[in-house]
């Protein structure tokens, strides 16, 4: 009975590079969030996911940060040159259904990236 | 702008004893409210949640009270126990927009000492 799944749970990249954080939903679950908590800060929502369609992408950075969730496979949030200020931990979750009651939202146990 | 405030950053509270936990809001839109349990390096865990339309809602220790005139809600425990000793995050909805979008706000950092 697995949760939401996230890996990997650390990430180490220099500046520049590609982070690419993966997100496999609880089983049965198609709704898919990204979040991320900067240090020192509560997490804000970066973008809402359903199977090969983003439906909410309000929280996402307009440049570097792209997500998606394929019709098979995990979900992934991929951040293009990242920089120091992308250091943050990234949060994952999933629910059932988008007509959620709060106590559906799944949360993973995070991934801590770390821009060197 | 901050839509949902916890404006003490930590608490500290006797084995026992209350714990009471604030968060201020400013979005009349907000309909749904929870609460969250974080450890270090994990992810937050939900707790409890209220619906606009009541004022109180309690489950077992943890009990929420929202006060919409004031936009302000509050978590409850008691007794506290030290394995409470957790960050304490309040989040919040509209739920009219249906797209599990939360707005959280900074984080209580609670202590139960024995």
């Amino acid at each position: 009975n697995a949760g939401v799944m996230q890996n990997p749970r650390h990430l180490v990249r220099r500046r520049g590079q590609e982070a690419r954080l993966r997100c496999s939903p609880m089983k049965g679950h198609s709704h898919v969030y990204w979040y991320r908590q900067l240090p020192e800060e509560g997490l804000k929502f970066m973008v809402y996911l359903q199977k090969e369609n983003i439906i909410d992408e309000s929280g996402m950075p307009k440049e570097r940060f792209s997500a998606e969730f394929p019709k098979e496979g995990p979900s992934i949030l991929r951040i293009q040159q990242v920089v120091r200020g992308d250091s943050a931990a990234y949060f994952c979750a999933s629910s059932p259904t988008s007509d959620y009651s709060g106590n559906t939202i799944y949360f993973g146990e995070g991934s801590w990236l770390t821009v060197v | 702008d901050q839509q949902v405030k916890q404006n003490s950053p930590s608490l500290s509270v006797q084995e026992g004893r209350i714990s009471i936990l604030n968060c201020d809001y400013t979005n009349s839109m907000f309909d749904y409210f929870l609460w969250y349990k974080k450890y270090p390096a994990e992810g937050p865990t939900f707790l409890i949640s209220i619906s606009s339309i009541k004022d109180k809602n309690e489950d077992g220790r943890f009990t929420v009270f929202l006060n919409k005139s004031a936009k302000h809600l509050s978590l409850h425990i008691v007794p506290s126990q030290p394995g409470d000793s957790a960050v304490y995050f309040c989040a919040a909805s509209a739920g009219s927009s249906n797209t599990g979008k939360l707005i959280f706000g900074q984080g209580t950092t609670l202590q139960v000492k024995p």
